[in-house]
């Protein structure tokens, strides 16, 4: 059974400071895997989606990459700001199914002006 | 275009109760997915739904949960006998198969 982890569970940083956050998995056979950000209160927003065969996704200051190999992924997030404060959650999609799904259960980040 | 939708965005209840929950996914989106979020706590999966076929309700926590999706569009979620350890936030997500999900604002669900 896939099991999604992320390190750390919570994370400051003062403003400008680039970041990483950590998502592994146990079973690399993986479909896809998407990164979302979570507000207080709010839905998730997707982020990036990497396809099993990519090894990594930009979106403006957001870079996603994937091992599959090593059952990582990390979120890099440069020249953080304070509107970046909330919760970033990964999710490993697998293959055998549409709903093989699984969720990480966060990293709580708080960018400090 | 409009994004997945969803209401109430709050509902209060008392103990015993059903509510009902309603979610609108985004136009052409054959899968559909309801998770629970409670305080502090990860996502967790209810069930999904992909186009004509047999619901994955393996996720439903007790028969007092139930739900449907009426011509492969809106679906909606009942839970009957409402207890407060229902209470949290109710998500819904949807995707082409494989594909993006993409998540509702969530329906806070608070059991008197």
């Amino acid at each position: 059974k896939q099991e999604v982890t992320q390190i750390p569970a919570a994370l400051s940083v003062p403003e400008g400071e680039n970041l990483v956050l950590n998502c592994s998995f146990t079973d690399s056979a993986i479909y896809n895997l998407q990164w979302f950000r979570q507000d207080p209160g709010k839905g998730l927003t997707s982020l990036l989606l990497i396809q099993s065969s990519q090894r990594e996704q930009t979106s403006g200051r957001l870079n996603a990459s994937l091992d599959k190999s090593s059952g990582r992924s990390t979120l890099y997030i440069a020249a953080s700001q304070p509107g970046d404060s909330a919760t970033y959650l990964c999710a490993a999609r697998g293959v055998s199914n549409n709903n093989d799904m699984r969720f990480g259960a966060g990293t709580r980040l708080t960018v400090k002006p | 275009g409009a994004g997945v939708s969803q209401s109430p965005s709050n509902k209060v209840t008392e103990k015993g109760k059903d509510v009902e929950l309603r979610c609108d996914p985004i136009s052409g989106h054959t899968a559909l997915y309801w998770y629970r979020q409670s305080l502090g706590q990860g996502l967790e999966f209810l069930i999904y739904f992909q186009g004509n076929s047999a619901p994955d309700k393996s996720g439903l926590p007790s028969d007092r949960f139930s739900a449907e999706r009426t011509g492969g569009s809106v679906s909606t979620l009942t839970i009957q006998r409402t207890q407060q350890e229902d209470s949290a936030v109710y998500l819904c997500a949807s995707s082409r198969p494989y594909n993006e999900q993409f998540f509702g604002p969530g329906t806070r669900l608070t059991v008197l």
